[in-house]
């Protein structure tokens, strides 16, 4: 079984289109992460989630914008894509005390 | 696919003790990554291995990878309170996706 699952896998897409990446998580976790992996594979944190509150909201364009419509799900919607949006994107989930647990990433690329 | 592996799962240290935590690949490592969490947080880069033998400090956090490129140890000297944490090794996923996989991570307390 997945614990954490990201559709789509891999997004090509043009400038200015608006576009949704979504996550589900199936372990029962209280929090949820986006990551933006950058070309060097650092992970830089974008927002997390507890119980469907925002509780961390980086410095990132407000082009992105997350939604949790449930404790299970966050997903990234971005609007109007610019070329540097183009990366791989991770969602994550954890629990308490407890490592996080990634999916298996999104990759974007912005035409 | 490539899995990575973390031991021990968690681990419970006294101040001032050294320990280590192991990541083990099921293939080879073309770049093996450390990261601490802490819950809520984001993810703090600790190091970066990309060659056998590879060995990388940074302040009491040793990072070493082996000559096969399937093993990485992470070893703190004189634990502090302050290295609690959750540790996360990340790989690259060698694939044309070009993204990381990561291992479930170990627990680290460190009592004073």
């Amino acid at each position: 079984d997945t614990a954490v699952s990201q559709t789509p896998k891999y997004l090509v897409t043009q400038m200015g289109n608006d576009k949704s990446i979504k996550c589900e998580q199936n372990l029962g976790h209280d929090t949820m992460y986006w990551y933006k992996q950058d070309s060097k594979k650092f992970l830089k944190i974008m927002f997390s989630y507890n119980n469907k509150e925002l509780i961390i909201n980086e410095t990132v364009p407000n082009r992105f914008s997350p939604k949790s419509p449930d404790k299970a799900h966050l997903n990234l919607h971005i609007n109007s894509l610019e070329l540097g949006d183009s990366a791989v994107y991770f969602c994550a989930s954890s629990q308490v005390d407890r490592g996080a647990f990634f999916g298996q990433g999104t990759r974007l690329t912005v035409v | 696919s490539q899995e990575l592996e973390q031991s021990p799962q968690s681990l419970i240290v006294q101040e001032g003790k050294n320990l280590t935590i192991n990541c083990t690949s099921s293939k080879t490592l073309y770049g093996l990554y450390w990261y601490k969490q802490k819950y809520g947080e984001g993810l703090i880069f600790l190091m970066m291995l990309q060659k056998g033998g590879e060995e990388k400090s940074h302040e009491k956090i040793t990072a070493k990878l082996d000559e096969k490129k399937q093993q990485s140890s992470l070893h703190i000297t004189a634990s502090q309170p302050s290295h609690a944490g959750i540790y996360l090794c990340g790989a690259d996923g060698g694939g044309s996706q070009g993204n990381l996989i990561f291992g479930k991570g170990t627990k680290l307390s460190v009592k004073p």
